[in-house]
């Protein structure tokens, strides 16, 4: 049973425009969430996070926003770069434990 | 800061066969990590351990995987025997505690034929 759903496996967006990438999750027991960025041939690395105390943290150019009562939460980037092409993954744990869970992941494509 | 450092980067072996992956995490981080990433499940985590001792192993597919830590620097995953299906790339990943999330190193793409 997959607790943390990434339902599009990939996103294609323009140079300068806003991308989205979307994740949902089954758990109410997790109350931190965490996305990752994926270039081929190396690990994931952390790229932002949120606890569910918040309903949005902005770093840069990166924003992730989470709706609670949706069980869902979103990953913005604007203006996206061309370096910005890579998988992301989202993640999500609870307090009690420092399992992670993650997602399918999204595969987002910036062409110019 | 070496990061995470994982061996073999790339391993082709015959279906029967046992494979070893390695892993060494960061200094000073407690917490280590075996996932395997595949296209229909994503990240999958497959056993960690808290200082050197195994918490969760629900993720283990069956008994052909093993993994140990037999000490804070040094951490195994065992596949015998290997099957065709065992074919991913599996990542270690090591955390301290707080912080950011954990630290993946660039993983062991494992291709059994």
């Amino acid at each position: 049973d997959q607790q943390v759903k990434q339902n599009s496996p990939s996103l294609s967006v323009q140079e300068g425009r806003i991308s989205i990438l979307n994740c949902d999750y089954t758990n109410s027991m997790f109350d931190y969430f965490l996305w990752y960025k994926k270039y081929p041939a190396e690990g994931p690395t952390f790229l932002i996070s949120i606890s569910s105390i918040k309903d949005k943290n902005e770093d840069g150019r990166f924003t992730v926003f989470l709706n609670k009562s949706a069980k869902h939460l979103s990953l913005h980037i604007v203006p996206s770069q061309p370096g910005d092409s890579a998988v992301y993954f989202c993640a999500a744990s609870a307090l009690s434990t420092d399992k992670l869970i993650f997602g399918t992941g999204t595969r987002l494509q910036v062409f110019p | 800061d070496a990061g995470v450092i994982q061996s073999p980067r790339h391993e082709v072996t015959e279906m029967g066969q046992e494979v070893t992956l390695r892993c060494k995490p960061i200094s000073g981080h407690n917490s280590l990590f075996w996932y395997r990433q595949t296209m229909m499940r994503g990240l999958e985590l497959l056993i960690y351990f808290n200082n050197n001792v195994p918490i969760d192993d629900s993720g283990m597919p069956e008994d052909r995987f093993s993994a140990k830590m037999p000490n804070a620097s040094f951490s195994t995953l065992k596949i015998q025997p290997s099957e065709p299906r065992d074919s991913a790339v599996y990542f270690c990943a090591s955390f301290q505690g707080s912080g950011y999330g954990y630290t993946f190193g660039s993983g062991t793409r494992l291709t059994v034929v």
